[in-house]
């Protein structure tokens, strides 16, 4: 059964420095993609990086990197040099590539990240 | 432009009120989704519509009508509403649904909805 799981409910990260944001992923579909959002509290959700199951190498989008680790089933999420501005929730999710696919994502329960100054 | 924009930011309203929450979105995209989203929970999705029509209806109460009156439009009819029913309620939009496995949705700001 597809499943995301994101096992950190709270993380303290210090200003400038990185954090990790666990994800780990369950599907039997060789297609997927992996998405991270973040949601501060404003209730936005925000798109932040995508990582196709096909992709050779990880994706990067400015301060944020996905360590994709197929074998492992897991996509973390690495933001590097913090801001007081990432405190926000992040989730990890899931959409299967398969014919016969409705569209539907997969979120994990989420992290919320703090970045202390 | 990645926008997709939803009114109003805040409704409250009674249980015996009619009331409908709107999202616009100019991307070109052909599917828009409605999700529900309760504090510190994931999204829950309700309805999909993909070109147009209604493709996917996650056993949505009644209450909750959804309406696509054309490709940039997704509506949300509320009547009857439940105190339980208050969350926040968020629009996405995507280029398309099947097959698909990078098509990537994109959320408004959502519209938070207090029933009393």
């Amino acid at each position: 059964a597809q499943k995301i799981t994101q096992t950190q409910p709270g993380m303290f990260v210090q200003e400038k420095e990185a954090v990790t944001l666990d994800c780990t992923y369950d599907t039997s579909d060789p297609s997927y993609g992996l998405f991270w959002y973040k949601q501060p509290s404003s209730g936005e959700m925000i798109f932040l990086i995508y990582q196709g199951s096909y992709d050779q190498q990880n994706a990067t989008e400015g301060r944020y990197s996905l360590n994709f680790q197929k074998a492992r089933k897991s996509a973390n999420l690495v933001i590097s040099a913090s801001q007081l501005g990432d405190s926000a929730m992040y989730f990890c999710a899931m959409r299967e590539g398969s014919s016969g696919n409705t569209g539907k994502l997969i979120f994990g329960q989420g992290t919320t990240l703090q970045v202390k100054p | 432009d990645t926008e997709v924009t939803q009114t109003p930011k805040h409704l409250v309203m009674g249980m015996t009120n009619k009331k409908s929450l709107k999202c616009e979105q100019h991307m070109g995209h052909r599917a828009m989704y409605w999700y529900k989203q309760k504090a510190k929970k994931p999204p829950e999705l309700m309805f999909v519509y993909s070109y147009e029509k209604l493709s996917i209806n996650e056993s949505v109460p009644s209450r909750f009508s959804p309406e696509c009156p054309n490709s940039s439009l997704l509506n949300l009819h509320l009547h009857a509403l439940q105190p339980e029913d208050s969350a926040l309620y968020l629009c996405a939009s995507s280029q398309e649904v099947r097959g698909l496995a990078t098509d990537t949705q994109y959320f408004g700001p959502g519209t938070r909805l207090t029933v009393l």
